[in-house]
């Protein structure tokens, strides 16, 4: 169990531009979330898959977002046309169905974007 | 829907004194509640979790926190802090048996004085 791995972990980028990060989940964890992450605040909701199927996406999630897990395993979060407002933690996290029924969420460290 | 409230952005306490950090919940259907600590530019880890079993939930590093239904709160304490507990707290909630996002507080900034 290597944990939930980000790449990259950080990305400066100009307004504008494309950016891509690629989230590795625990290897049999089914499920796999993002979230972002402004400064000062508490992480929010984005996306989730079970599997390859996107089940649940944000109001936040607005049409420049796109996410995919083509396989069911890694997944890959694309922003098009970045704005400064963007600029924001990313993270992801992946989860199984514990014993007791609940659904824990592993994080991994998170992918720091900033827009110029 | 969901959402937790955590009360104090910021707390202070003097290392070996009580850490209390305060989350109260609103949530339609019973809830699963967690505790997670953030450390500087990390992701986030799990302290302790409720999940509608014991009350009184034991978690990692000497951390704990009750469910307190009738006043719709999961306080986090811990009897003594260590300079190592610095860090950002969230509490978090989750429909119960729900495989679907996570709705977390704002955070709480523990520092810990020598």
């Amino acid at each position: 169990d290597t944990g939930v791995s980000q790449d990259p972990r950080h990305k400066i980028t100009k307004r504008g531009q494309n950016v891509t990060f690629r989230c590795d989940p625990i290897s049999e964890h089914n499920r796999l979330y993002w979230y972002r992450q402004t400064l000062g605040q508490g992480p929010e909701f984005l996306t989730y898959f079970q599997n390859e199927a996107q089940l649940e996406k944000s109001r936040l999630l607005s049409d420049r977002f796109s996410a995919e897990r083509p396989k069911g395993s890694f997944s890959t979060l694309e922003i098009q046309r970045t704005e400064q407002g963007d600029s924001a933690m990313y993270l992801c996290a992946s989860s199984f169905r514990a014993t007791s029924g609940s659904y824990e969420q592993f994080f991994g460290p998170g992918t720091r974007l900033t827009v110029l | 829907a969901q959402s937790v409230t955590q009360l104090g952005s910021h707390v202070s306490v003097s290392e070996g004194a009580l850490v209390l950090l305060r989350c109260n919940y609103s949530s339609s259907v019973p809830p699963y509640l967690f505790w997670y600590v953030q450390y500087p530019n990390q992701g986030l880890q799990l302290l302790l979790k409720y999940t509608s079993a014991a009350t009184l939930v034991k978690g990692i590093n000497g951390f704990e926190a009750e469910f307190k239904k009738s006043e719709t709160s999961f306080h986090l304490t811990k009897p003594s802090a260590h300079m190592s507990d610095a860090a950002e707290y969230f509490c978090a909630v989750t429909l119960s048996g729900s495989a679907r996002q996570l709705t977390f507080g704002s955070g709480t900034q523990l520092t810990v004085l020598p």
